[in-house]
């Protein structure tokens, strides 16, 4: 069984920059969201996607963006970078619910 | 809305002996519970869940976990402790609509010898 992958793992960007992140669900999960942790934080809700439609949206403003493809793989785009946005970014994917199976991640830094 | 709070930001236990990790929540209704455990520059791997029924709850890598409605706990207990388990743990609580996770800030565990 694949778990869930993440690429790349690192990534370097200028302010003002735009990003795409990039996740393979676990096999036969059809659900993904995302999550951003900051340094010394928990992870906080982005966003989630189902049958490619958002499903859920947490408190982060529209330049933050996802797509749902048909074998359920997903991306996380984020426009006009600021540095606030370095964090550790995490999908994970799950079976219609809960519980969600995680990622290793990609570190986004924002110069 | 709901929230979690993880009271302690850093714990250090000796090896082999016991570890409970504190977790409160605050949520109206029966709450979807859960631990998971991130080890430097990994991702979140899943201990163990609570939805309903018993309340003391079996998870991975002999970690347990308690679910106190009373007390609006969730804490995570292990009985004897491996330096493989220092990492950070997360304690989280399901929104109401079951679509994402809130997460508490974490606390560190560090093993001695």
């Amino acid at each position: 069984e694949t778990g869930v992958t993440q690429s790349p793992t690192h990534l370097i960007k200028t302010r003002g920059q735009q990003v795409t992140l990039r996740c393979s669900s676990q096999s036969g999960h059809n659900t993904v969201s995302w999550y951003q942790q900051a340094l010394g934080q928990g992870p906080q809700f982005i966003f989630q996607y189902y049958r490619e439609e958002e499903n859920g949206r947490g408190n982060f403003p529209p330049r933050f963006s996802g797509l749902q493809f048909p074998n359920y793989s997903s991306e996380l785009n984020v426009n006009a970078l600021e540095l606030d946005d370095s964090a550790l970014y995490l999908c994970a994917s799950s079976l219609a619910g809960l519980p969600l199976h995680f990622g290793n991640g990609t570190r986004l830094t924002v110069t | 809305a709901q929230s979690v709070t993880q009271p302690d930001i850093h714990i250090t236990v000796s090896e082999g002996a016991s570890l409970e990790l504190r977790c409160n929540y605050s949520y109206g209704a029966t709450p979807y519970l859960f631990w998971y455990v991130q080890s430097p520059g990994q991702g979140l791997q899943l201990l163990l869940k609570y939805f309903s029924g018993d309340t003391l709850v079996q998870g991975i890598k002999g970690f347990e976990a308690e679910f106190k409605r009373s007390q609006s706990s969730f804490n995570l207990r292990k009985p004897s402790v491996h330096w493989s388990d220092a990492a950070e743990y997360f304690c989280a609580v399901a929104n109401q609509a079951g679509t994402a996770l809130i997460f508490g800030k974490g606390t560190t565990l560090s093993v001695s010898s």
